[in-house]
């Protein structure tokens, strides 16, 4: 009963530092993506992939990237973190791009970039 | 621009009540309203979805009602109980892929005793 399992639950970073969270999901499902959480604003959304090999980038992109290992795992890292990414960052994952399915979120990673 | 705003920003209920959370939204065009209860430290997880043809949903105690012509969705919820305590974020997609999704910032619901 995983369903979106993320890595790791929190973490601190260096300023400069890179660092990769890890996302993998046990649905079977095509489509998969990164937001990311700021206090007193909605979910945003930083890269997505479709489906297995593709990835584009999604509203704030900027000081990301992202890997689609296979269908089960998408990746986002880090290159060198600011404190302007000290944020919560979501994984989730949709069956495939259609109106009306069912988005599924992981749990949660906490960042601090100090 | 696509908003969505939703009111009250928080509320706190006595367990037992009701209560009803409100999002308009500027989105257009418009495919599907959703929206999720989010627990203190956790994800985000669907109640409901609604399309455009769809004016009431409902989900155990939580029913959503949609008015495409103001723009705006409500969430009821019934018998409020202490597990009910959580953010609800109404989402709004302007396609029928979650990649153009727009968040609201959320109600924050707090039920008492």
């Amino acid at each position: 009963n995983a369903g979106v399992t993320q890595t790791p639950k929190f973490q601190v970073l260096k300023t400069g530092q890179s660092m990769t969270l890890q996302c993998a999901q046990d649905m079977n499902h095509n489509s998969m993506y990164w937001y990311r959480q700021d206090p007193g604003m909605g979910l945003r959304l930083i890269y997505y992939s479709a489906s297995e090999g593709t990835t584009d980038k999604g509203e704030v992109p900027n000081g990301y990237n992202v890997s689609r290992l296979n269908k089960r795992e998408f990746s986002l890292r880090l290159e060198s973190a600011a404190p302007s990414q000290t944020s919560v960052y979501f994984c989730a994952t949709e069956r495939g791009a259609n109106s009306g399915n069912t988005i599924y979120f992981g749990e949660g990673s906490w960042l601090t970039v100090v | 621009k696509n908003q969505v705003e939703q009111s009250p920003q928080s509320l706190i209920i006595l367990e037992g009540k009701n209560c009803t959370l409100q999002c308009n939204y500027t989105v257009s065009p418009f495919s599907n309203l959703r929206w999720y209860k989010q627990d203190t430290g956790r994800g985000p997880v669907s109640l409901t979805i609604m399309t455009f043809s769809e004016n009431t949903k409902s989900n155990g105690r939580y029913t959503a009602t949609l008015d495409a012509d103001t723009k705006q969705s409500s969430l009821h919820i019934t018998a409020s109980q202490l597990s009910d305590s959580a953010s609800y974020i109404c989402v709004v997609s302007p396609t029928g892929t979650a990649s153009k999704l727009t968040f609201g910032t959320g109600t924050r619901l707090q039920v008492t005793l």
